[in-house]
């Protein structure tokens, strides 16, 4: 049982391309992270989220509470976006739940 | 900018050996983490760490770990008699108060044989 899913698993897009990457989480929450891992393995917190849109660059998170699902949008997508992007949620209990990420390729 | 640093970076032991995994968080950090990445598969929530004690553990985190914050400096892991299924990338992480914002670090890759 995945208390966290993602979707895609993997995605191959154009330099340029708008990319969207989803997250569904089956547990109640206080936060929903994103996270970048990097092909080299270290992880870079993007974006912490309990409601409504962050944005950062060419980064936008969102997160609909009510329906218990995430985004994760890149815009302008370019080839060092290349790597495996995590949905990772903080339960009420203050247990981490982290999806099995998607694996982004960008091509130039 | 300041960061976490975990050593070592690869830790090849036998398996029943003990281990420690350090970790050096961001100075002004309170919250402490370790998480688990078995190869291949998602990252797992192992502990949290504050004030001294133990916040949260998950059920991976069982009697064979333990945490410890020695010094003003360091955050340790412990295996205490590492299995096979050990083997993965053990990453820290580290927060401030009243952000939910964390920093990762580096990871240390344990093998166990």
């Amino acid at each position: 049982k995945n208390e966290v899913e993602q979707s895609p698993q993997n995605l191959t897009a154009q330099e340029g391309e708008f990319i969207t990457i989803n997250c569904s989480y089956s547990v109640g929450i206080s936060a929903l992270h994103w996270l970048q891992q990097h092909p080299g393995g270290g992880i870079v917190s993007l974006f912490m989220l309990s409601s409504g849109k962050k944005k950062h660059g060419r980064l936008i998170a969102t997160i609909n509470i009510q329906e218990k699902h995430s985004s994760l949008h890149i815009t302008a997508s370019h080839p060092r976006d290349s790597a495996v992007y995590i949905c990772a949620v903080m339960n009420t209990g203050n247990q981490f739940y982290f999806g099995t990420g998607t694996s982004l390729t960008v091509i130039p | 900018e300041p960061e976490v640093t975990q050593t070592p970076s690869h830790q090849v032991t036998q398996m029943g050996q003990e281990v420690i995994l350090r970790c050096v968080p961001i100075s002004n950090h309170l919250y402490f983490y370790w998480y688990r990445q078995i190869l291949g598969q998602k990252v797992e929530f192992l502990v949290s760490f504050y004030n001294n004690e133990i916040s949260e553990k998950s059920e991976i985190f069982d009697d064979q770990f333990s945490v410890e914050r020695p010094d003003g400096s360091n955050f340790t892991l412990k295996i205490r008699s590492t299995k096979l299924e050990d083997s993965a990338m053990y990453f820290c992480a580290s927060r401030r108060e009243n952000t939910d914002t964390q920093y990762f670090g580096p990871g240390t890759r344990l093998t166990v044989l």
